[in-house]
């Protein structure tokens, strides 16, 4: 079945240090969407990415999808202690299957 | 306020007494789902539903049912619980199904232990 790898598994930087996350899917996807996770919270929507090399912004978040539709990227500028948490990654296949699959995620530590 | 409700939020059980975890959501959505949250593990979909009566299963649907009688509710059950479904549950929902760009909206969790 259909597997997204995310790596790292962990990340610790600086305050004010860039942060990138990977994801990468053995299948190619129809969407990919991104989640942020604080510890003891649930999931929060960040973005879906849709186009073969999308690249969405949000404020310090920029997000790409590649042009095979098979990996993605999430990287933080100039990272801030409210960036804390666990980041994932979740792709569809698309087609009749509504499945989502979600990568392992990054969990990003921040010392200030 | 949009969201998505879960109860109970804590469960303490015992192996093999059947249970239901209700999830409901006050935004009228077409699509919702199931996730198991295991340390390493990620978050894994049980089942999901594009609409009523309409279910399928996700990655991980062995030892859980799901029915979608109502658009807003969609509950979790669990017939004959065992230890290894201790786990984080979380419920969500979306406009439609994954074709479209909505947000998924996840519930506060459910945090089951099985002894």
């Amino acid at each position: 079945g259909q597997q997204v790898m995310q790596i790292p598994q962990y990340q610790h930087v600086q305050e004010g240090e860039d942060f990138t996350t990977y994801c990468n899917s053995s299948t190619t996807l129809s969407n990919i969407q991104w989640y942020k996770q604080r510890p003891g919270g649930h999931p929060v929507f960040l973005i879906q990415l849709v186009k073969s090399g999308e690249v969405k912004k949000q404020k310090r978040l920029t997000f790409q999808f590649g042009e095979a539709k098979k990996n993605s990227s999430l990287h933080i500028t100039a990272t801030q202690t409210t960036d804390v948490g666990t980041y994932f990654c979740a792709g569809w296949s698309g087609g009749s299957n509504y499945k989502l699959t979600f990568g392992k995620g990054t969990l990003l530590t921040v010392n200030p | 306020e949009a969201q998505v409700t879960q109860n109970p939020r804590y469960l303490i059980t015992v192996t093999g007494k059947k249970l239901t975890v209700t999830c409901s959501q006050n935004m009228n959505h077409e699509y919702m789902s199931w996730y198991r949250q295991d340390p390493g593990l990620g978050l894994r979909q049980i089942y999901y539903s594009m609409n009523v009566e309409v279910t399928d299963k996700g990655d991980v649907p062995e030892g859980y049912k799901v029915s979608r009688k109502e658009k807003r509710n969609f509950p979790l059950i669990l017939e004959s619980p065992s230890p290894n479904q201790t786990s984080l549950y979380f419920c969500a929902s979306r406009r439609q199904g994954l074709g479209s760009t909505d947000t998924q909206y996840f519930g506060p969790g459910t945090r089951l232990t099985v002894l």
